[in-house]
């Protein structure tokens, strides 16, 4: 397997405009999540997904935030519109269940908003 | 509520010096995991090892070991004759893992620098 795969590796937009960070898991996964990485923050989980259904979402940051996932193999964070305070890496990871459990990490999305 | 504190925010050794970055958590379940991630320069986040809250016993992986005390909640990593490529932030975390919830939570990480 390849891995979770996150696209783009990095992002440069102008403030207000919107981004779309993607991400693919790992085939058989259930769980798929979001986190957020700044110096400030650290690590903060924003959402995660449970077979494609959002369970906890108490992570996002505000409403110009949003998060989903069409189909097991496919996820998106959206961000509409971005602001300079946004800009972070960005990791999505999933993980499966029983002898599938354990974590897996994207590379990440390095999104700067000018 | 979960919570990882790793209260060590940077430390700076010699190489071939041993070092311990501490980790205690905080989980009101009986069942749960803890886990240490590795963060080297390049950003990327790499698995060093899982332990379930029913297996005390302590690990060892080359340079690397790992001593679980439930009795103190803590989850503590140590790595042994460091090197110079052991430089990396490193990331204590906490799943329940229950059927409600799989959040991995983070500690705010430990900053290792080994100086040659």
């Amino acid at each position: 397997d390849a891995g979770v795969i996150q696209s783009p590796r990095h992002e440069v937009t102008e403030m207000g405009q919107e981004v779309t960070l993607r991400c693919k898991p790992i085939s058989g996964h259930d769980y798929l999540f979001w986190y957020r990485q700044t110096m400030m923050r650290g690590l903060e989980l924003l959402i995660y997904f449970n077979n494609n259904v959002p369970i906890d979402d108490s992570g996002m940051p505000e409403d110009r935030f949003s998060a989903k996932m069409p189909n097991a193999s496919f996820s998106t964070l959206k961000i509409q519109p971005s602001e300079p305070r946004d800009s972070a890496v960005y990791f999505c990871a999933s993980t499966g269940t029983g002898a599938n459990y354990g974590y897996t990490f994207g590379s990440g999305t390095r999104l700067t908003v000018v | 509520a979960q919570k990882v504190t790793q209260a060590q925010t940077e430390i700076s050794v010699v190489e071939k010096e041993d070092v311990t970055l501490d980790c205690v958590y905080e989980t009101r379940d009986t069942t749960y995991y803890l886990f240490w991630y590795k963060q080297p320069p390049s950003g990327e986040l790499v698995f060093l090892i899982r332990r379930n809250s029913f297996d005390e016993q302590n690990e060892i992986s080359g340079r690397y070991s790992w001593n679980f005390q439930k009795s103190t909640s803590s989850f503590n990593f140590t790595i042994t004759a460091s090197q110079v490529v052991d430089s990396a932030v490193y990331f204590c975390a906490l799943s329940e893992a229950t059927d409600s919830s799989y959040k991995l939570i983070f500690g705010s990480g430990t900053r290792l620098l080994v100086r040659p």
